[in-house]
């Protein structure tokens, strides 16, 4: 069965920093291009970041303070957060996409993880 | 940035009523758009992609339409598992949005 589980989550203060791991089961993680999406309490969804096979994206709201990775050998996607803003509370999600290649469309996502930035 | 914009923010239906729900990009996205259903505490589950190719799984009532800036999602024949927030996301090019999200409530 295709899987994915998020971790790394908690309570940070402001300007500090978590590393989020997803893990992936059922599927090479390297064959699709994946995805962070993060929601705030009860609002809606906004999508944090992307990596295909050759390139990684970033929303404008986070580029220069998150990095997204893969560890092939452990089959993981990361979000490495710095700089936390107390705009960043969400919780957040990781994604596989639907197609071989890179559509952008998730079929398999995680439960989420919540991450509180608060002093 | 691509906006997306979804009508209504929400809806009150019966089992068994026809429900359409519309989003509209700012600008053209060919038919790179995707619609997701999520219940509460969920993650969201992909129900359309490419506008209108349902995902494996997902019941026939759902049906997806569009192309260009204006798309539809339709439940044909509303179910109480169906009570739930849609939302569209295209995937013409980068960033990624997600529009604000329609939630199909019971009348």
């Amino acid at each position: 069965e295709v899987q994915l589980l998020e971790s790394g989550g908690g309570l940070v203060q402001p300007g500090g920093s978590l590393r989020l791991s997803c893990a992936a089961s059922g599927f090479t993680i390297t064959t699709y291009a994946m995805t962070w999406v993060r929601q705030t309490p009860g609002k809606g969804l906004e999508w944090v970041s992307s990596i295909s096979t050759a390139n990684t994206y970033y929303s404008d709201s986070v580029k220069g303070r998150f990095t997204i990775s893969r560890d092939s050998s452990k089959n993981t996607l990361y979000l490495q957060m710095n700089s936390l803003r107390a705009g960043d509370t969400a919780v957040y999600y990781c994604a596989k996409d639907l197609l071989v290649g890179a559509y952008f469309y998730m079929d398999v996502w995680g439960k989420g993880t919540t991450v509180t930035v608060s002093s | 940035d691509i906006q997306m914009t979804q009508s209504p923010s929400s809806v009150s239906a019966s089992v068994g009523d026809r429900v359409t729900i519309t989003c509209r990009a700012s600008q053209g996205i060919s038919s790179y758009l995707a619609w997701y259903q999520q219940k509460p505490g969920k993650a969201p589950n992909l129900l359309i992609y490419a506008a209108s190719n349902l995902e494996s799984g997902v019941p026939s009532r759902f049906s997806g339409s569009g192309s260009g800036t204006d798309f539809t999602l339709t439940i044909s024949s509303l179910q109480p598992e169906d009570f739930a927030t849609y939302y569209c996301q295209h995937a013409n090019s980068f960033p990624l949005t997600f529009g604000g999200g329609t939630k199909v409530e019971i009348k």
